[in-house]
């Protein structure tokens, strides 16, 4: 089966610019989740889907951040105006339910702000 | 607060030696751990799970041990091979925090020849 898809790899931006992730999950998992990874750290959830429902955002910055997932597929992370701290790598995991813990990753975009 | 905590940013093992790997945690509700594998340029990928219930879950070479009077665990490879080369995150989740994952912040495995 074809994995959790990602684009872009990588994205060079100014501050105070926007920009927008997006994520293809593994077909039939109805559970997406957006991560967030600094250099040297695990990553860290910013948004939990359920099908086309957020059901944790807790750790989404919303003054800056949103995210949506249109039809409960395929999902776009936005961030505007980004800022220099925003530079960090953009994970997207899919999973068969919100119980799950074996979460499927894809590769990440690299966002680097200057 | 780091609830998921790995102390040792890298290891370097010898092929074909074990690589032991360690965890800590603090939150007594975690009720599974897990280890996930990170080559560069790719995601985590899922390698093995422990249930709170268990003090030891095998899978081939790999094999997890918790102790929870410590709030312990350890990833166990042997032998270790070069593709083992990776960062390793531990993991553990909490069914009363919304199914939520929280990972440590990895050790770098280096496998010598």
């Amino acid at each position: 089966e074809a994995g959790v898809v990602q684009s872009p790899r990588y994205k060079i931006i100014e501050k105070k610019q926007p920009v927008a992730f997006w994520c293809n999950p593994i077909s039939g998992h109805n559970t997406l989740y957006w991560y967030l990874q600094n250099l040297g750290q695990g990553p860290e959830l910013l948004i939990r889907y359920e099908n086309e429902e957020a059901v944790d955002d807790s750790q989404l910055p919303k003054d800056r951040f949103s995210a949506e997932r249109l039809k409960g597929v395929d999902s776009t992370l936005k961030i505007q105006p980004a800022e220099l701290g925003d530079s960090a790598v953009y994970l997207c995991a899919s999973s068969r339910g919100d119980s799950s813990y074996e979460q499927y990753f894809g590769p990440g975009t690299r966002l680097t702000v200057t | 607060d780091q609830q998921v905590k790995q102390n040792s940013p890298s290891l370097s093992v010898q092929e074909g030696r074990i690589s032991i790997l360690n965890c800590d945690y603090t939150n007594s509700m975690f009720d599974y751990f897990l280890w996930y594998k990170k080559y560069p340029a790719e995601g985590p990928t899922f390698l093995i799970s422990i249930s709170s219930i268990k003090d030891k879950n095998e899978d081939g070479r790999f094999t997890v041990f918790l102790n929870k009077s410590a709030k312990h665990l350890s990833l166990h490879i042997v032998p270790s091979q070069p593709g083992d080369s990776a960062v390793y995150f531990c993991a553990a989740r909490s069914y009363s925090s919304a199914s939520k994952i929280i990972f440590g912040s990895g050790t770098r495995l280096s496998i010598r020849p």
